[in-house]
């Protein structure tokens, strides 16, 4: 799989948007997009994913770069339960899983 | 619920003992997988299965074996625990990974002393 780049960790309020960014330079042509996000002590959770075009859902949204190598998740208004590591993956086909990268540790202050 | 469970959630074991780490899902999902979870590494995978009876190594495979004679249960097997295999212990489903949700247990934490 294709290797991403992401802050080791990012800071916001609570109420306030969140722009997680992913750098994805050497993705192929057929790599999806995911996104996931662990919180405290539980295993992680899926939250977004694509492949061309922007993608919303009830979590967050996902915009994708027109070149595709880059991508940022959108957390419209954070609140303290968004506070987790937040991992930008991608996935090329085939069986073998996810690949985790370090993620990003995004922190909500009150 | 995403119908996918993690039996014991916690153990602790001896050196050179076996032990084995089940995962049990009700979605009649295709492909499972066994991660593990150490500061500084992050998720890394061992073990994965494609389907009853096809299974196949991940990135850290050496000392864990896997079995799913039945679509519901991904068996983790550690054949002569080690220390250095004191971890948190993910199991995982999906339909397909591709362009698909993977959901996640809720972990296994095994000490091995």
């Amino acid at each position: 799989d294709a290797k991403t780049t992401q802050p080791n960790s990012m800071e916001s309020n609570e109420e306030e948007p969140v722009h997680l960014p992913c750098n994805h330079s050497t993705i192929s042509g057929t790599d999806y997009i995911h996104w996931y996000r662990q919180l405290p002590s539980q295993g992680p959770e899926y939250v977004i994913h694509g492949l061309t075009s922007n993608v919303n859902n009830r979590m967050a949204s996902l915009a994708i770069a027109e070149d595709r190598k880059s991508s940022t998740l959108i957390l419209h208004r954070a609140t303290l339960r968004d506070a987790a590591v937040y991992y930008c993956i991608l996935r090329g086909g085939g069986a073998d899983g996810l690949t985790f990268g370090k993620g990003t540790h995004l922190i909500i202050q009150p | 619920d995403a119908g996918i469970t993690q039996s014991p959630r916690h153990k602790v074991t001896e050196t050179g003992t076996p032990v084995t780490l089940r995962c049990h899902q009700t979605e009649n999902h295709r492909y499972m997988y066994w991660y593990r979870q150490d500061p500084g590494h992050g998720l890394r995978l061992i073990h994965y299965s494609y389907g009853v009876k096809d299974t196949d190594k991940g990135e850290v495979s050496d000392g864990y074996s896997v079995s799913r004679s039945k679509t519901e249960d991904f068996l983790l097997t550690l054949e002569s625990a080690t220390s250095s295999q004191t971890s948190v212990y993910f199991c995982a489903m999906g339909r397909e990974f591709l362009s698909g949700e993977a959901f996640f247990g809720q972990g296994t934490r095994l000490t091995v002393v």
